[in-house]
């Protein structure tokens, strides 16, 4: 049964970096598309963006200038950043796995972890 | 502002069947690209409901089920249970720029 995990800090200063990873565990991120998707309170969810496990990438058009998605498949791990990070980047972000193509439903999501942005 | 629009809010009794429905554009759900559905309880990460307009993934009761016109989507609930009440969400992808997946702004569902 595949499963994914975020980590990284829930604090992050304005005007930094947010980084995040998801461990997949029961199933190998050499397959699929996989992505970040985020809930700010209060608010509905919006898409991040996606990696291929070739490592072609595409991202929301809103975020493409500061955001990164990479891929380690040695780790079996995908990861996000977010560069100069303000309030409105506060967020339950989440990982999720596409299995089909990049049009495809979120078939498997991780728990979710909260990012709050403040000095 | 969500490029694809539902309604904030549906209501129905316990036993009741309520709808909710998913309007984009010419570029998502009217260029033919497939709609899925979401249910999303506090706390909780999103649960896929519906993928590919219609097809339920294994586990999800047959009271949940997807249809999808030309211009739109919509998500149906029969039998409605109070364990129903949550947010819903509907996403589907959009051609323009170099394409992106977009998403309603949520549908709160209440069991009265």
């Amino acid at each position: 049964q595949v499963q994914l995990q975020e980590s990284g800090p829930g604090l992050v200063k304005p005007l930094e970096t947010l980084s995040l990873t998801c461990t997949v565990s029961g199933g190998s991120v050499s397959s699929f598309y996989w992505s970040w998707i985020r809930q700010p309170p209060g608010k509905g969810l919006e898409w991040i963006g996606y990696i291929y496990h070739t490592g072609n990438t595409d991202y929301n058009p809103s975020l493409k200038t500061r955001v990164t998605i990479s891929i380690d498949t040695s780790k079996n791990q995908f990861s996000l950043r977010l560069r100069s990070v303000t309030a409105a980047d506060s967020a339950v972000y989440y990982c999720a796995r596409v299995p089909m193509g990049p049009d495809d439903g979120f078939d498997i999501w991780g728990q979710g972890t909260m990012v709050t942005v403040s000095s | 502002q969500s490029v694809l629009t539902q309604p904030p809010s549906v209501s129905g009794a316990p036993g009741q069947r309520v709808t909710i429905s998913c309007t984009g554009g010419s570029s998502n759900i009217e260029a033919g690209y497939d709609v899925h559905w979401y249910q999303k309880l506090p706390g909780t990460a999103p649960k896929l409901l519906i993928y590919g307009n219609n097809i339920r993934p294994s586990g999800v009761p047959d009271r949940f089920s997807g249809s999808k016109s030309a211009t739109s989507a919509s998500l149906a609930i029969t039998g409605l249970q109070a364990e129903d009440e949550a947010d819903y969400y509907c996403q589907s992808y959009d051609s323009r720029l170099s394409g992106y997946v977009v998403f309603g702004g949520g549908t709160k569902l209440t069991v009265l």
